[in-house]
């Protein structure tokens, strides 16, 4: 089984759905995160949830709520988007270690979503 | 605002020609740089985290070295194979507490 999982692999939504992307790690990491990449624009980090503490970019719409119910799985929340969040959605998850140490991550195959 | 630059942006090389692409980032507060491979219709997968300057890491063709006092990283590949196409990205990680900021990519296609 791969360490990092996300379902579905393909989503398109109407601007009025709501839908929610799923994201489960087995590899025992402690901190799970969403990615955005959009075309021709670099991973962009959305959410952060570190030894249980959420971390956001302020500058992410509310339409987009994270929601991590324990170490292994992490969920976004999607609800009144709009076309230009078409993109593709990828989960990671990595161990923090101590301070003086750093580890890499680990990506899901991502979501495709379209928003029509 | 952090910013990281990858270049150059694509590369198309033969198979069996070494080549080697840029990481820039800011060089002041480094904590970490990382170098992730991304396939298409896969997942970036890790190469490398470098923390310390003047670091080279190998595995198997490809290698990367470190300076973080003139904030640069080079990724080398010797004898690309067509397997070796992908997206390389790197991404800069500023202090301790920080996030990780990525920079777009370099994709590389070598032909056979």
């Amino acid at each position: 089984e791969t360490g990092v999982t996300q379902t579905p692999r393909h989503l398109v939504m109407g601007m009025t759905n709501k839908k929610s992307l799923k994201c489960e790690q087995h590899l025992g990491h402690n901190a799970m995160y969403w990615y955005k990449q959009s075309a021709k624009k670099p991973l962009e980090l959305m959410f952060v949830y570190s030894l249980e503490e959420r971390v956001e970019n302020n500058s992410v719409p509310s339409r987009f709520s994270p929601e991590c119910p324990n170490s292994s799985h992490l969920f976004l929340h999607l609800h009144t988007l709009q076309p230009e969040d078409s993109a593709l959605y990828l989960c990671a998850s990595s161990q923090e270690l101590g301070r003086t140490e750093v580890s890499p991550l680990h990506f899901g195959n991502g979501t495709r979503l379209t928003v029509t | 605002i952090l910013n990281v630059e990858q270049s150059p942006q694509s590369l198309h090389v033969q198979e069996g020609d070494s080549t080697n692409f840029t990481c820039s980032f800011p060089s002041s507060n480094f904590y970490a740089l990382h170098w992730y491979r991304w396939e298409t219709a896969k997942s970036p997968e890790a190469l490398f985290v470098m923390t310390l300057n003047g670091d080279e890491k190998k595995k198997g063709r490809i290698s990367a070295t470190l300076n973080t006092k003139e904030g640069y990283s080079y990724l080398y590949i010797k004898g690309s194979q067509p397997e070796d196409s992908a997206t390389y990205l790197c991404a800069f990680k500023g202090g301790s507490q920080g996030n990780l900021i990525f920079g777009k990519g370099t994709k590389l296609s070598v032909k056979p």
